[in-house]
């Protein structure tokens, strides 16, 4: 139990276009997903958090208005990196709480990561 | 956002040979969780304590969490090429569900 998917696993695209990538939780619903940036043999950066039903919060320094997020419901939610640049060239990896059954827990899942490569 | 201090950051072991992963920290989490990455996937989560003085073992991978639930500690015994990966640990606290990553620990293990 517990999976969460990501598509695409990879995508290249061209500077200045739209590029939107989905994030899954397969056999759960998830109240909370998580978006995470991850460069080369580093570890993962927060992004934003987003809730179902509501804005998402970003953390500081993230442009809400380049990385759009949207939890259309308890299983999907999409961040589309809009103007895409070279240095937005990245790992972006999404993660997933169950709803309500772990408590204190607070257990995230994650999915297998999305490569963006922006040319 | 609450630090988590990981180290080492490289650790290169024979097959065979055991391993330790700390995890510090000087604020105090409500759980703290252990997760293993490899090249291209997402991290994968191997524990989670919650209670402080905790003792978890997985096969040939123990973790303690600290008494005062600031630190934690991944111990590797009989290290396989398999063990191979990013070590992550990662804590909640504080109010919100935010989990915050340790800079991980990268293992090879050779055979």
């Amino acid at each position: 139990g517990a999976v969460v998917s990501q598509h695409p696993s990879r995508v290249i695209c061209k500077s200045g276009t739209s590029v939107k990538i989905e994030c899954r939780s397969l056999d759960f619903q998830a109240t909370t997903m998580f978006w995470y940036r991850q460069f080369p043999k580093k570890s993962l950066m927060l992004m934003a958090t987003s809730n179902e039903g509501s804005k998402a919060t970003y953390e500081q320094g993230v442009e809400k208005d380049k990385f759009l997020i949207n939890h259309a419901s308890l299983t999907l939610s999409t961040l589309t990196v809009t103007s895409a640049h070279p240095e937005d060239s990245s790992f972006y990896i999404c993660s997933a709480s169950p709803r309500g059954g772990t408590g204190s827990l607070h257990e995230q899942y994650f999915g297998p990561g999305t490569r963006l490569t922006v040319t | 956002t609450q630090l988590l201090e990981q180290s080492p950051q490289f650790l290169s072991i024979q097959e065979g040979e055991n391993l330790t992963v700390y995890c510090n920290s000087s604020s105090v989490f409500s759980s703290l969780q252990w997760y293993r990455q490899e090249p291209g996937e997402g991290p994968v989560l191997l524990v989670t304590v919650v209670t402080g003085g905790e003792v978890k073992k997985l096969k040939r991978l123990t973790f303690q969490f600290g008494d005062a639930r600031k630190d934690s500690s991944l111990h590797i015994t009989a290290a396989q090429p398999g063990d191979t990966g990013l070590y992550l640990c990662a804590g909640v606290g504080g109010g919100d569900y935010k989990l915050s990553f340790g800079a991980g620990t990268t293992v090879t293990v050779r055979a």
